[in-house]
């Protein structure tokens, strides 16, 4: 079954303390990306890969870091948590369907509560 | 660059209600169309796509039709259910973009019983 897994869903910490949210998808796409989604703000990119070693910044990626050392793998990385990145956390992943058409497939989500 | 708007909600309905939620694009290149809906407490799932001008996106009884004229991609369902009740979400995706979507900032839908 094609999936994109995020890890872990539910995360409280504290300010300061590293974290990272795993990302993995089993389709062989070349393009994955972060987001994350506040109430009145919608979806903000935070980061993307178009593939591996390759990751760019999206709208809103002031303290976020990303890697891309394997296809399937994105990881998200806070290295130091502040509470305005108490947030929902989407990973997606983007697979081309036919010619230039592309679709994003979604993990499950993330919460994330920094205090 | 791309963008995406669509209306503000939440969308409040009776159930068997007509449900329109609009959403105007602008892009570069030739963009594909696609509505987004988020269940609560659940992820984002494609709900419709539409891949060029006129075509028509549908499924679970939602319609969609891609008008380059207008740069739209409204949403549209003939009689709602309490079950359709979620956050919808219009996203394009081009060229212009590497193919990362760009997403409007959703709409919430209430349906009553």
């Amino acid at each position: 079954e094609a999936q994109v897994t995020q890890n872990p869903r539910y995360l409280i910490t504290v300010t300061g303390k590293k974290l990272t949210v795993t990302c993995s998808q089993n389709m062989n796409h070349e393009y994955m990306s972060w987001y994350r989604q506040d109430p009145g703000l919608g979806l903000r990119q935070i980061y993307y890969s178009m593939n591996v070693e390759v990751t760019d910044k999206g709208d809103v990626p002031e303290g976020y870091k990303v890697s891309r050392k394997e296809k399937r793998n994105f990881p998200l990385i806070l290295e130091s948590p502040s509470p305005n990145q108490t947030s929902l956390y989407f990973c997606a992943s983007t697979g081309r369907t036919s010619g230039t058409v592309y679709e994003q497939y979604f993990g499950p989500g993330t919460r994330l509560t920094v205090t | 660059g791309n963008s995406v708007t669509q209306m503000e909600g939440p969308v409040t309905l009776s159930e068997e209600a007509f449900l329109t939620i609009n959403c105007t694009y602008t892009a570069t290149g030739y963009p594909s169309l696609f509505w987004y809906v988020q269940y609560p407490g659940e992820g984002l799932q494609l709900l419709l796509k539409a891949t060029k001008a006129d075509d028509k996106g549908s499924n679970k009884g939602f319609e969609a039709t891609y008008r380059k004229e207008t740069t739209s991609f409204h949403l549209e369902k003939g009689s709602v259910q309490v079950s359709d009740s979620a956050v919808y979400f219009c996203a394009l995706s081009s060229s212009g973009g590497s193919y990362i979507p760009t997403f409007g900032r959703g709409t919430s839908l209430i349906v009553h019983p």
